[in-house]
């Protein structure tokens, strides 16, 4: 069966801290991950991961994939409370069938 | 990436009746799918709309439940058919554009909620 597992599941760290998000994946027909931040309804895209060991930047947000080890973690450094949203990872399978993880919360306390 | 826009955002409707959801793009886009995020729970891939030919549903979705039209490469409707209070949840449209391009950007969202 695919699946997609983010951890932790939910996290609470102070203003300015460093977090890492962890995506492990088992899909067949591996074609890309993303990873999406969702505040209210609609997830916005942050990243497309295709190619092992290159790191995608955007401001403090950071993001690596793994093939071999089938995983991906997302980096935020310096965090601030606009950071507050719950993070997804996504596998993009065969014609483009997105397969999610479940999320993480990430809570940003000033 | 694209502007899309669904209608309605949110409504409340009672259990065996039928809500249309829209789903516009500002441009041509080659894929669009619909989702599903149910309360607490991550998304759900409901089916692929093809323009000029039926969607193709992922296992556990049927067609008479969840009939979807795709008449062009800017829109799509989605109906939630003879609803019950499972059907509450959160219906997104995404679009992506082919071409070797995985990159997908979803709409606002319609938050449904069955009475």
């Amino acid at each position: 069966e695919d699946k997609v597992v983010q951890s932790p599941l939910s996290l609470v760290v102070h203003e300015g801290d460093t977090v890492t998000l962890n995506c492990s994946y088992e899909v067949t027909n591996f074609r890309s991950l993303l990873w999406y931040k969702q505040e209210k309804k609609a997830p916005t895209f942050l990243f497309m991961l295709t190619s092992s060991g290159i790191e995608k930047k955007s401001g403090r947000l950071s993001s690596i994939l793994d093939k071999k080890e089938l995983f991906s973690i997302l980096n935020i450094t310096a965090t601030q409370t606009g950071d507050s949203a719950i993070y997804l990872c996504a596998v993009v399978q065969g014609a483009q069938k997105l397969v999610f993880g479940q999320g993480t919360r990430l809570t940003i306390n000033p | 990436s694209a502007v899309i826009s669904q209608k309605p955002s949110r409504d409340i409707c009672q259990r065996g009746t039928s809500l249309t959801i829209q789903c516009q793009v500002d441009s041509q886009v080659t894929m669009m799918f619909w989702y599903r995020q149910q309360p607490g729970q991550s998304l759900t891939l409901i089916a692929t709309a093809n323009q000029g030919s039926e969607a193709t549903y992922e296992s556990g979705f049927v067609i008479d439940k969840f009939p979807i039209s795709r008449p062009n490469l800017t829109f799509s409707t989605l109906t939630v058919s003879n609803m019950s209070p499972e059907d509450s949840s959160i219906y997104l449209c995404s679009v992506g554009f082919g071409a070797g391009s995985y990159e997908q950007y979803f709409g606002p969202g319609t938050r449904l909620t069955v009475t």
